[in-house]
């Protein structure tokens, strides 16, 4: 088992672009977390995901939402890049009836 | 709403020597905590919950309501111990509830 893979592992944007993260769960886990890790800072839930649907949210602006697929796996998208995105970006999966979460190895992703 | 937070960024000590990392929380009701790891080159992982209580790799953690505190503990610290913790609470269960980690603390154990 893979556990959670997220791709790309980095990536380099422009300030004003868009960008797409994408997070397949660990196998049998049915729900998606979101986290954004900024340089020194502890994860930021961003948003979460169940039966393809947003389940709950953080404080992050409209800028950034998500997706899930009918097989679990997930993405996040983030337009008009700010450079204060620059961050990792961690999936964390979990199954719906408890036991915690998985986390992914994340994506760095670094505004210019 | 709720928060976390561990005091030290930093905390160094000897391989044999007891380790604390502290961790406090403001929450009204009633949470669950966790301690997560990250050693070097790795990814985030669960350590211990506080609902288990149960010892991992030699580490417990007792939750204090009264003081709000949630301190990580080890009698002897080993080499293998080094790495970033971070301490997480959820509300609303392990599945449902966002965590809201606390900063980290990043132990060294010194040969």
């Amino acid at each position: 088992d893979a556990g959670v893979t997220q791709s790309p592992t980095h990536l380099i944007k422009t300030r004003g672009q868009q960008v797409t993260l994408r997070c397949s769960p660990k196998s049998g886990h049915d729900t998606v977390s979101w986290y954004q890790q900024a340089l020194g800072q502890g994860p930021q839930f961003i948003f979460q995901y169940y039966e393809e649907e947003e389940r709950q949210r953080g404080n992050f602006p409209d800028r950034f939402s998500g997706h899930q697929f009918p097989n679990y796996s997930s993405e996040l998208n983030v337009n008009a890049l700010l450079l204060g995105d620059s961050a990792l970006y961690l999936c964390a999966s979990s199954l719906a009836q408890g036991a915690g979460y998985t986390f992914g190895s994340g994506t760095r992703l670094t505004v210019v | 709403a709720q928060r976390v937070t561990q005091p030290e960024k930093l905390l160094s000590v000897f391989k044999g020597a007891p380790v604390e990392l502290k961790c406090n929380y403001s929450y009204s009701g009633s949470p669950e905590l966790f301690w997560y790891v990250q050693y070097s080159r790795q990814r985030l992982q669960l350590l211990l919950r506080h609902i288990s209580r149960e010892s991992i790799k030699g580490f417990t953690a007792d939750l204090n309501k009264g003081e709000t505190s949630f301190h990580l503990k080890k009698p002897f610290a080993q080499e293998e111990d080094s790495a970033m913790y971070y301490c997480a609470l959820t509300v609303g269960g392990t599945s449902y509830g966002k965590l809201t980690f606390g900063q980290g603390t990043i132990l060294t154990v010194h040969p």
